[in-house]
């Protein structure tokens, strides 16, 4: 049970180019989420979906696009990238997010992306 | 705006006992989360709680108070590998998660 697999784990970039991030689960969770971890900062939430085919916007959206056509694969796509994408990029997965219960999320293994 | 407080940075020592602050001012409750992240590390789930007071673990604990916005993560018989950065996060009443900066604990001998 591989969890949620992120590829790839760094990654250099020039200024204007573009790339996808990929994340994958295999517990057949419904949301997923794309997460920016800057220095001092807490976790900023760029996109989320909760299931195949519907995609939102979270806090910090802007310069990025996603795509949800399975269950399972949920990439990430900069376009013309600028140094403040410069940051560390989380997937991550979970069951639901409503109700009472815990709604914990699993973390794929992050991607350091620097962008020069 | 929605804001979560915790200190930067604590110290202490193998052995002894720690506790991580952690207030927030956000939009609506609905749980508080605990995640703990090594250097270099995805966020890994400690604990949850919904209503007031405390959650217990093994060596881990955490408490909450909803009238006053604040929790805490109770860490007893520290060990080395307990240096990590400790996160708090809250989910709001849109059921997303506000995350704190995070408290790097550093444990020393």
């Amino acid at each position: 049970n591989a969890g949620v697999t992120q590829t790839p784990k760094f990654r250099i970039l020039k200024i204007g180019q573009s790339m996808t991030l990929q994340c994958a689960q295999d517990m057949n969770h419904n949301y997923m989420y794309w997460y920016r971890q800057d220095p001092g900062m807490g976790l900023k939430l760029i996109y989320y979906s909760v299931g195949a085919g519907i995609t939102d916007k979270g806090e910090v959206p802007n310069g990025y696009n996603v795509s949800r056509s399975t269950t399972e694969d949920f990439p990430l796509r900069l376009e013309l990238a600028a140094p403040s994408q410069t940051s560390v990029y989380f997937c991550a997965s979970s069951y639901s997010t409503s109700g009472s219960g815990a709604n914990v999320l699993t973390f794929g293994a992050g991607s350091r992306l620097t962008v020069l | 705006g929605q804001n979560i407080d915790q200190p930067t940075e604590m110290t202490a020592t193998e052995g002894a006992i720690v506790q991580i602050n952690c207030t927030y001012q956000t939009s609506g409750f609905n749980g508080l989360f605990w995640y703990q992240q090594h250097a270099g590390e995805a966020p890994t789930f400690l604990s949850y709680n919904v209503l007031d007071g405390l959650e217990e673990k093994g060596r881990f604990s955490s408490f909450l108070s909803r009238s006053k916005g604040y929790s805490y993560l109770l860490l007893k018989e520290l060990q080395m590998k307990d240096s990590a950065s400790y996160l708090c996060a809250v989910r709001d009443s849109n059921y997303q998660l506000i995350w704190g900066a995070g408290t790097k604990l550093i444990i020393k001998p």
